[in-house]
């Protein structure tokens, strides 16, 4: 059964780029027809769907976050990685790291990283 | 402010139906038939319940369903238990490679 866990840095200075890494275990990442991609959560808000990986082609689900986003594959450490540039304030959110088999839904999830964005 | 909207909040009785609302808009509830709905109990990460509107992982109890009118999409949750409690957001596709969520619905079992 394909597990995931979010590594990273906590605190992120502003300005500075917030750098996520999420290990796939039980399986491999080219295991399946998955996309690989990143969530958020702003402290007491809702689910913000960052970006995802699919066949290695890099999707933004946020026009707004489009911009700042980088999310790669590493296949042969079989994780994946999310770089966020120039952050703010507002950026300050547990991120999550998910897998979708498809129809647009994650149906796998690691258990999320608080990362504070603050100097 | 999410994209698509759900009430802060809703509670009932063990036994009891209740009825979770997502309403969106033309651009994505009401033109695709891909309405996920996510259950979150507080510090865990999000568990999907339902995926393409009414379809329901392995695993998943089917006291769970979903449906869908126009640019809403509801969740149903009958026989309600205690271990329900928990925050409940719905998600839509809206088109190209934007995913949309609401802000989220706290149930409480009285």
């Amino acid at each position: 059964q394909l597990q995931l866990q979010e590594s990273g840095s906590g605190l992120v200075k502003p300005s500075q780029t917030l750098s996520l890494t999420c290990a796939v275990s039980g399986g491999s990442l080219s295991s399946g027809d998955y996309s690989w991609g990143w969530l958020r959560q702003s402290p007491g808000q809702g689910l913000e769907c960052i970006g995802y990986n699919y066949r290695d082609g890099t999707n933004y689900c946020s026009p707004s976050l489009k911009s700042r986003v980088i999310i790669s594959l590493d296949r042969s450490k079989n994780q994946f990685s999310l770089n966020l540039i120039s952050v703010t304030a507002a950026d300050t959110a547990v991120y999550y790291c998910a897998g979708a088999s498809g129809g647009w839904a994650f149906d796998i999830w690691g258990q999320g990283t608080l990362v504070t964005v603050s100097s | 402010q999410s994209a698509l909207t759900q009430p802060a909040s809703v509670s009932g009785s063990p036994g009891q139906s209740i009825t979770f609302s997502c309403t969106g808009t033309s651009s994505d509830v009401g033109s695709f038939n891909f309405v996920s709905w996510y259950q979150q109990h507080p510090g865990k990460a999000p568990k999907l319940i339902i995926y393409e509107g009414t379809n329901r992982p392995s695993g998943v109890s089917n006291r769970f369903s979903g449906s869908k009118s126009g640019n809403t999409a509801s969740l149903t949750i009958s026989g309600l238990r205690a271990e329900d409690e928990a925050e409940y957001f719905c998600s839509s596709y809206a088109g190209g490679t934007i995913m949309v969520f609401g802000g989220g619905t706290k149930l409480t079992v009285l």
